[in-house]
């Protein structure tokens, strides 16, 4: 199976409420890294975990990484409907390469 | 602002034409990364490229060639396509982290 797999695979949820996505991987990481994409669009950048932090927040975004369990979470908090996309975790060795994880999609009804 | 641009938004090729796919970026970033993605798949890596006539293969380059004769130029080429290559590709590009994605091309092949 794939480095970063997200979990899980679709979240519904109400406007208001709190999403959280958790994503697993295999192997050793330079850092872990949260992407966002609307519908048939790019990838955008989200948050970005190095190996040694445990805990970041950006906004709304709350992230945690657990490299004991090789585990992290995206919680995004007070949602809104401007936050339905899917949302992919990536993990980093080296060389710029980042691996892909095959996403949840969130779906935040007003 | 990053800005990375794929030429086509859309295409649709016939089976064994040569295809181009054209990205280019506009921040001196050493690093380009061609991905598909297909539902259920995620995004998987097709090839990189750490600089100017440097490549690297992915995780899936069997059916791909790329080349990067300019730092802001990166081409995906498809020798000989075939249906089993429709997909949306993404380019991306990074000094580092974070990747900064274009807006993809969905290519169909027919």
């Amino acid at each position: 199976s794939q480095q970063g797999e997200e979990d899980p695979q679709a979240l519904s949820i109400q406007e208001g409420e709190n999403a959280t996505m958790n994503c697993s991987y295999k192997t050793s990481i330079n850092n872990l890294q949260w992407y966002r994409q609307n519908s048939g669009r790019g990838l955008v950048h989200l948050i970005l975990i190095r190996s040694n932090e445990r805990e970041k927040h950006s906004g709304r975004l709350r992230v945690t990484l657990d490299t004991s369990k090789k585990s992290s979470s995206l919680l995004i908090t007070a949602s809104r409907a401007a936050d339905t996309a899917s949302y992919f975790c990536a993990t980093f060795k080296s060389y710029g390469k980042l691996t892909f994880g095959q996403g949840t999609i969130l779906t935040v009804h007003p | 602002d990053v800005k990375v641009t794929q030429s086509s938004r859309y295409l649709v090729k016939r089976t064994g034409e040569k295809v181009f796919l054209e990205c280019v970026q506009d921040m001196d970033h050493e690093n380009m990364f061609w991905y598909r993605q297909d539902p259920g798949l995620g995004l998987r890596l097709i090839y990189f490229s750490y600089d100017v006539k440097m490549k690297e293969k992915g995780d899936i380059p069997e059916g791909y060639s790329v080349s990067r004769e300019k730092k802001e130029r990166f081409s995906l080429i498809l020798e000989s396509a075939s249906t089993n290559q429709t997909s949306m590709y993404l380019c991306a590009s990074s000094f580092g982290s974070p990747l900064h994605f274009g807006n993809g091309t969905r290519l169909t092949v027919t």
